[in-house]
């Protein structure tokens, strides 16, 4: 129940391509869902969240789409850049208490 | 960058060692969580400290030990080292319940 999957483990894009990288929790309790996205030797930055009153957020390039029934969400990010080419994790918790990891997403954007 | 500060940034140490990490917190934030992620994998959560006091631990042993100084800052104690404790350890700062920003970790090798 406390489990996070995300897919595709890798992804690759042509510049100006919208990646979408989707998110299936189960714990019914959770109530905050961020992405991060981390390059290589740092830590992880977040990019968005979203609670589960709302079924979009968008933020940027960047837009969250949630679906509650589901228990899926997903970032999709526009006309996608070679400075995007990272790891991106979601992640899910309750009142973001112990965040729950996805496995990552690495994401290659060419040029 | 967040203002979320590790150190050391690298450490190598031999199986059967102890070694301390530390971890300042962004200004204006009580709370601080420790993650360990190992080579292509999520974060996963060790435990959380909030205004001095251990907040919640996930699945790690009872050698894996923190502390929260008056000042917010923090630090992670690995006793006895084994092989798979070989990771990046994550510090992020948050305030109660707010998102979580993270350092940009410390690479422990354990030969």
């Amino acid at each position: 129940q406390q489990q996070v999957k995300q897919s595709p483990q890798s992804l690759i894009v042509q510049k100006g391509g919208i990646p979408i990288i989707n998110c299936a929790y189960e714990n019914t309790a959770f109530d905050y869902f961020p992405w991060y996205q981390q390059f290589p030797g740092k830590g992880p930055a977040l990019l968005i969240a979203i609670r589960p009153d709302v079924s979009e957020k968008k933020e940027g390039r960047f837009t969250i789409s949630f679906n509650k029934s589901a228990k899926q969400f997903s970032l999709h990010i526009m006309d996608s850049q070679p400075g995007d080419s990272a790891t991106y994790f979601c992640a899910a918790s309750r009142g973001n208490y112990q965040l729950i990891w996805g496995a990552g997403t690495k994401l290659i954007i060419k040029p | 960058e967040t203002g979320v500060t590790q150190s050391p940034t690298h450490l190598i140490k031999t199986r059967g060692q102890q070694v301390t990490l530390r971890c300042s917190s962004q200004s204006g934030h009580n709370t601080v969580s420790w993650y360990q992620q190992a080579l292509g994998q999520g974060p996963q959560f060790i435990f959380q400290y909030y205004r001095e006091e251990e907040n919640g631990r996930g699945n790690f042993p009872p050698r894996f030990s923190g502390l929260q100084f008056p000042n917010y800052s923090s630090e992670l104690n690995v006793n006895a080292l084994e092989l798979d404790d070989s990771a990046l350890y994550l510090c992020a700062s948050s305030r109660r319940d707010n998102e979580q920003f993270f350092g940009p970790g410390t690479r422990l090798t354990v030969l």
